[in-house]
């Protein structure tokens, strides 16, 4: 089946750890993104990769880094230096250029 | 620049009556469009895409949607609820280069049996 995987489904991060979200698709994207949910706030952009080796901050991208070595994986890693971890993290990815975006289950990350 | 309000934070509906979601939006350029819908705990799935062509769009689901550029307004409807379209939705509009997307707060659906 073709899609995005995202993992862990839950997470905790202690005071001052850093720790690694991770996201796959084998639907050939080129593009894909990275967006935290908070409650009544909708979506917002973290980081977005248009091709591999490339990527851009998005509206919140403080206190996080990420890395596209590879088509197919995103990952994202929320430093120490992001003070409000806590939310619901959800990546996607869509054919470059198109505004359809195909979103992976999410990851729950909760500070400790 | 683009933004989307959408009207309602939380809609509660009887099953088998209309649906009516409210969003609004705000954009520079020629808008793309879209209506996202998200259960609990899940990532976003497409309801449906506005792109310029015909002004009603329809999506999954018996999900419609209308394009009115003079009222800047793409409101979401269903002529009859379900209880499986308890979810939450969101209105989405995407300008010039669509590696941005601007996503509305979320309005949360509530079906009572």
């Amino acid at each position: 089946d073709g899609g995005i995987t995202q993992s862990p489904k839950y997470l905790f991060r202690k005071e001052g750890q850093n720790v690694t979200l991770s996201c796959e698709q084998n639907l050939n994207h080129d593009a894909m993104y990275w967006y935290r949910q908070d409650p009544g706030q909708g979506l917002r952009l973290i980081y977005y990769s248009q091709i591999v080796n490339d990527f851009q901050k998005g509206d919140i991208a403080e206190g996080y880094s990420v890395s596209r070595e590879k088509k197919e994986s995103f990952p994202l890693t929320v430093t120490s230096a992001q003070k409000n971890p806590t939310a619901f993290y959800l990546c996607a990815s869509s054919i470059r250029g198109q505004g359809k975006l195909f979103f992976g289950s999410g990851t729950q990350l909760s500070v400790l | 620049a683009q933004s989307v309000t959408q009207l309602d934070s939380h809609v509660s509906v009887s099953e088998g009556t209309p649906v009516l979601l409210r969003c609004n939006y705000s954009s520079s350029y020629s808008p793309s469009l879209f209506w996202y819908v998200q259960h609990p705990n899940k990532g976003l799935q497409l309801l449906l895409k506005y792109t310029s062509a015909a002004t009603l769009v329809k999506g999954i689901n018996g999900f419609e949607a209308e394009f009115k550029k003079s009222e800047t307004s793409f409101h979401l409807t269903k002529p009859s609820a379900h209880m499986s379209d308890a979810a939450e939705y969101f209105c989405v509009v995407s300008g010039q280069g669509a590696q941005k997307l601007v996503f509305g707060q979320g309005t949360r659906l509530t079906i009572n049996p």
